[in-house]
């Protein structure tokens, strides 16, 4: 079985700063995992994913996240966010029959 | 661009009616999920299909029914909406044996008083 804890359910920031949101998995299969993002008023996109290879991915928005096999963890960086950033974000495991487990979520609350 | 579109944005149904959600995506995919979303309980998967006809339960699927009777549409039924269905529905579909990434419309927020 799959499970996702995403210890934050809101992070507030300034605008330029930097941010990470925390994400922990468990998973009984091969590791597959997601960020996605939700803006207001609108269903989920992809951020960006961890299949295979580099344990560094990175979105084209400038945020990043780290796979970390040893500490079950997924997190979220971004090094300096802006206004546009304010969104919830959702880590997810991918489990068998392309089926999804999500955390329940982060508030990113970006302020100037 | 997969397009994943609901027939709804907002709905208001009364406690005891039949619910109708309809999802239809433009890509040809063969996996298509109902997932329900409510604050600090995040996504929850209701009902999945992998192929025409074809259905398998999630983790929340009571009180709730679902239908494919073609590759591009898959519908959530309320058979007697309640007040606790009130939530925000999305759709999601992924082409089957892809890296997961699955496609989501943007949701319908549905009220039931």
């Amino acid at each position: 079985a799959q499970s996702v804890t995403q210890l934050d359910s809101q992070v507030p920031v300034f605008e330029e700063a930097p941010v990470e949101l925390r994400c922990n998995y468990s998973s009984s299969v091969s590791v597959y995992l997601f960020w996605y993002v939700q803006y207001p008023n609108q269903g989920l996109q992809l951020l960006l994913k961890y299949l295979s290879g580099s344990t560094l991915v990175k979105s084209i928005n400038g945020f990043e996240a780290e796979f970390n096999k040893s500490q079950t963890s997924f997190h979220l960086r971004k090094p300096s966010v802006h206004i546009s950033d304010t969104a919830e974000y959702f880590c997810a495991v991918a489990g068998t029959a392309s089926k999804l487990t999500f955390g329940t979520g982060t508030r990113l609350q970006v302020t100037l | 661009d997969v397009k994943v579109t609901q027939s709804s944005r907002y709905l208001v149904k009364r406690t005891g009616e039949k619910v109708f959600l309809e999802c239809v995506q433009d890509m040809d995919h063969e996996n298509m999920f109902w997932y329900r979303q409510d604050p600090g309980l995040g996504l929850r998967l209701i009902y999945f299909s992998y192929d025409v006809k074809m259905k398998e339960k999630g983790d929340i699927p009571e009180g709730y029914s679902v239908s494919r009777e073609k590759k591009e549409r898959f519908s959530l039924i309320l058979e007697s909406a309640s007040t606790n269905q009130t939530s925000m529905y999305l759709c999601a579909s992924i082409r089957a044996g892809s890296s997961y990434e699955q496609y989501f419309g943007p949701g319908t927020r549905l009220t039931v008083t």
